[in-house]
């Protein structure tokens, strides 16, 4: 099983809303990711979790936190976002094996299409 | 700065010519290559790898694709696309910089003619 689950599939916010994208995967892999990726572009990194720890933060504006609760989990949450941050939110996930990952491949769940208005 | 580039966006073919799309990275240390696929209305998915070893590398549904150091080069190959490879084809490096990032190329998006 190569499946990552995302949750919601369509989600429209207002600038002043507060919200949450879910991704969850449960092939055992402890290092999980966030992408942004925009029409006819390619996915952009935002977060990597290893081991449940932030790793790398790509310089995203504070207004998406990201938290991994536990290893199967990874959350996004959305607050006060402007109509530029409408995109398609990817979640990825990999082994993280010890030694940094190297050799991980990274498993895509299908997205979630943000539109904020 | 390290960079992936995709020379072409967009790649008309009838069925049954051949297919070659070019990758280029700019990154002097060690790395890892991918490319993904994604068709319409679904999530991206790996259609082959490059670690180390033998350079070129064999995918799913037909597809290698040739590591060359010297040139910095990981471009995919398919001797005879069918109408079902219309997709957009995304080539991505592998780096270590701090923590393992991936960056993406700009992708290329292939039409396949019936």
């Amino acid at each position: 099983d190569t499946e990552v689950t995302q949750t919601p599939k369509h989600l429209v916010m207002g600038m002043t809303n507060k919200k949450s994208l879910k991704c969850e995967q449960h092939m055992g892999h402890r290092a999980m990711y966030w992408y942004k990726q925009k029409a006819k572009k390619p996915p952009e990194l935002m977060f990597v979790y290893s081991y449940e720890k932030l790793s790398i933060n790509e310089s995203v504006p504070s207004r998406f936190s990201p938290e991994c609760p536990n290893s199967s989990l990874l959350n996004l949450h959305l607050h006060a976002l402007q109509p530029e941050d409408s995109a398609l939110y990817l979640c990825a996930s990999s082994q993280g094996t010890s030694g940094g990952g190297s050799t991980d491949t990274q498993y895509f769940g299908p997205g979630t299409r943000l539109t904020v208005l | 700065a390290q960079s992936v580039s995709q020379h072409n966006h967009h790649v008309i073919l009838s069925e049954a010519a051949s297919l070659e799309l070019g990758c280029n990275y700019s990154y002097g240390g060690t790395v890892n290559l991918f490319w993904y696929v994604q068709y319409p209305g679904q999530h991206l998915q790996l259609l082959l790898k490059y670690f180390s070893g033998d350079p070129l590398v064999k995918g799913i549904k037909g597809f290698e694709a040739e590591f060359i150091k010297s040139k910095f080069s990981f471009n995919l190959r398919k001797p005879s696309v069918q109408w079902s490879d219309t997709a957009e084809y995304f080539c991505a490096v592998k780096i270590r910089t701090g923590g393992f990032k991936t960056i993406f190329g700009a992708g290329t998006r292939l039409f396949v003619k019936a």
